[in-house]
């Protein structure tokens, strides 16, 4: 069965510079997720789309901005990056909007030096 | 806002024996979803179960089965015959489905590393 894919599946920048991450959803779903997931720590909800519509915000810094294009897909730009933001970037599809689980990409490791 | 609480950091269990990990959350919400999550070394994230608040039925998947108990807000997963693949961080997490706004994220406890022993 089709996964969730995520490109690039790592990424090294320096501080100050930009990085797009990519999410190619799950064929059908129509809901992204992107979660943050520091060393150690649990995954950390940062944006959402519905529909190619922003859906609900969290803890995304305004560095940070993403969109759903037409074919569903999702991109996640960061900008003036810091080294806190050195982390396993995940990007997660559903189908339907709250209706059902959430299934997972292999995650981008984003390493800022 | 929702907390999701698991409390043992860290646990291990010798192979083909029976692993319990705990979950309690706090909600004030009636209707959502619980799942588990796991994470092995690969970091992939899998989803193992999931339990509707509204079905007083325990969730079983082969090996793997919760006890939820929604008075007490307990959810815990139960790792039958437990193999050596089943090494992983497990993710309890919650999602509460309506409402709109902040209520479709995932909310993750900070995690259970489970080892294996051969």
């Amino acid at each position: 069965a089709a996964g969730v894919i995520q490109s690039p599946r790592h990424l090294i920048k320096e501080k100050r510079e930009t990085a797009t991450l990519k999410c190619y959803p799950i064929p059908r779903h129509d809901t992204v997720y992107w979660y943050q997931q520091g060393p150690g720590q649990d995954p950390q909800f940062l944006i959402s789309f519905y529909e190619k519509m922003q859906s609900d915000k969290g803890s995304i810094p305004d560095r940070f901005s993403a969109q759903q294009f037409s074919d569903y897909h999702s991109e996640l730009n960061m900008s003036s990056l810091e080294l806190g933001d050195s982390a396993l970037y995940f990007c997660a599809s559903s189908f339907g909007q709250g209706k059902a689980e959430q299934y997972f990409g292999p995650g981008t490791r984003l390493t800022v030096t | 806002a929702q907390t999701v609480t698991q409390s043992q950091p860290e646990m291990s269990v010798q192979e083909a024996e029976t692993v319990t990990l705990s979950c309690t959350y706090d909600t004030s919400e009636n209707n959502y979803y619980l799942f588990w999550y796991k994470q092995p070394p690969s970091r992939q994230m899998i989803l193992v179960i999931r339990q509707e608040a509204y079905k007083q039925q325990n969730a079983t998947e082969n090996r793997f089965s919760v006890n939820f108990q929604k008075a007490a807000k307990s959810f815990s997963l139960k790792i039958s015959d437990s193999q050596l693949g089943d090494t992983a961080m497990y993710f309890c997490a919650f999602m509460n489905p309506r409402g709109g706004g902040s209520n479709y994220k995932l909310t993750f406890g900070k995690g259970t590393l489970l080892t294996v022993n051969p």
